[in-house]
């Protein structure tokens, strides 16, 4: 069953304005965590933000921000004043306890284009 | 602090051979797990390592096979290797003890298979 889900495989923004990437999840597990990456076209998995399941807060790093809303299992990301540089893939991710360990799941991602 | 490392960048096989992928986890790291990524699948889990014990596996056949040392560094091995096993590899170190450390990639292995 798909945990993860990214419904936007691509998304325009112009540069300088925000930009909502969406992503709903599914799990039974109460402790989990939330994490955004970005993946330019280089390969590299770059951390974003994390939300944990028991954060009362929405998460921010910088410009980018987590709109975890609980009850309806979203935790979009936020990226205020795009730059040409944020042009990437985005993934989605939860991270919750499985068999004895920890599993990472990630949704299908949404590639980013910034316009000038 | 250095991030994580893996070697080799690139790796160019033939169907039928093996190849052993490595990563070095940041320092202080116990917990190493490994993905394939493909256009086709995403990215998709392999295992997890903790404390040289495979504590969480996903969905692939045997011949996909890890290890990890005392130090925390991690191997995987793929065997009688297939086409589809063309993808990037990318491993992924978090200190290990709670489930919401952010896991930290490395840069991958992308392996083509001729």
């Amino acid at each position: 069953a798909q945990k993860i889900t990214q419904t936007q495989p691509g998304m325009f923004v112009q540069e300088k304005e925000a930009v909502t990437l969406d992503c709903t999840y599914d799990t039974s597990d109460p402790s989990y965590g939330l994490f955004w990456y970005k993946q330019p076209s280089s390969g590299e998995m770059i951390f974003l933000i994390y939300q944990g399941s028991y954060d009362q807060q929405n998460a921010t790093e910088g410009r980018y921000s987590l709109n975890f809303q609980k009850a309806r299992k979203s935790a979009n990301l936020v990226i205020s004043a795009s730059q040409l540089g944020d042009s990437a893939m985005y993934f989605c991710a939860m991270r919750e306890r499985n068999t004895g360990g920890f599993k990472t799941i990630f949704g299908a991602g949404t590639r980013l284009f910034v316009k000038a | 602090k250095a991030g994580v490392t893996q070697t080799p960048r690139y790796l160019i096989k033939t169907r039928g051979q093996q190849v052993t992928l490595s990563c070095s986890p940041i320092s202080g790291h116990r917990s190493v797990s490994w993905y394939q990524q493909t256009p086709g699948q995403g990215l998709q889990f392999l295992f997890e390592y903790f404390s040289e014990t495979q504590r969480n596996k996903g969905n692939f056949p045997g011949r996909f096979s890890g290890r990890q040392f005392s130090n925390s560094r991690s191997e995987m091995n793929v065997s009688t290797l297939e086409l589809g096993d063309s993808a990037l590899y990318l491993c992924a170190s978090s200190p290990g003890d709670a489930n919401e450390r952010p896991q930290h990639f490395g840069d991958g292995t992308r392996l083509s298979i001729l």
